[in-house]
């Protein structure tokens, strides 16, 4: 079945520091969703992304499709204590059913 | 603004024990999920539900599972013989048609124990 690695699986900065996440699939993709999960919460929608090579920003956060539609990324520039959370990419099937394939996500803790 | 919602939040079952678990979508998505998130790992899909039946299932949706829409607006999942590895967060899942969007809105969850 479809694989869905995110790398890395924790990262702790400092505030105000960027962060980077990295998406890969093992196969090619035909979108990508993002999610936030906060620490005891419920997974939320971030944004999609479906054409290849497409950029969206949603203020300090910046979502990525790579050119060949095998990898995404979601950089935080400037991370706030707001941003504490596990990000989750996920391909949506395109078989009709929308289920979604979570990577493995990454937890990002900030320090203050 | 519309959210699904899950009752119960906690739930603590014996080992064997029967339980259900229940969602309420959001009123006008014909999409209906569950997953379920082992803590501190990735949410796994269990079930996808449209027109009244099961869409799809992963290899963790045995016969142990079952999922119904009894009404207009409810969503179960039902374990029929709960196992100690059943333990989890449960969370259901609805979303539009893929015409309009594909953003799946999350329930709170259920956290199940089974002891």
């Amino acid at each position: 079945g479809q694989q869905v690695m995110q790398i890395p699986q924790y990262q702790h900065v400092q505030e105000g520091e960027d962060f980077t996440t990295y998406c890969n699939s093992s196969t090619t993709l035909s979108n990508i969703q993002w999610y936030k999960q906060r620490p005891g919460g419920h997974p939320v929608f971030l944004i999609q992304l479906v054409k290849s090579g497409e950029v969206k920003k949603q203020k300090r956060l910046t979502f990525q499709f790579g050119e060949a539609k095998k990898n995404s990324s979601l950089h935080i520039t400037a991370t706030q204590t707001t941003d504490v959370g596990t990000y989750f990419c996920a391909p949506a099937s395109n078989f009709g059913n929308e289920k979604l394939t979570f990577g493995t996500g990454t937890r990002l803790t900030i320090i203050p | 603004e519309p959210e699904v919602t899950q009752t119960p939040s906690h739930q603590v079952t014996q080992m064997g024990q029967e339980v259900i678990l229940r969602c309420v979508p959001i009123s006008n998505h014909l999409y209906f999920y569950w997953y379920r998130q082992i803590l501190g790992q990735k949410v796994e899909f269990l079930v996808s539900f449209y027109n009244n039946e099961i869409s799809e299932k992963s290899e963790i949706f045995d016969d142990q599972f079952s999922v119904e829409r009894p009404d207009g607006s409810n969503f179960t999942l039902k374990i029929r013989s709960t196992k100690l590895e059943d333990s989890a967060m449960y969370f259901c899942a609805s979303s539009d048609p893929p015409s309009r969007s594909r953003e799946a809105f999350f329930g709170q969850g259920t956290r199940l124990t089974v002891v």
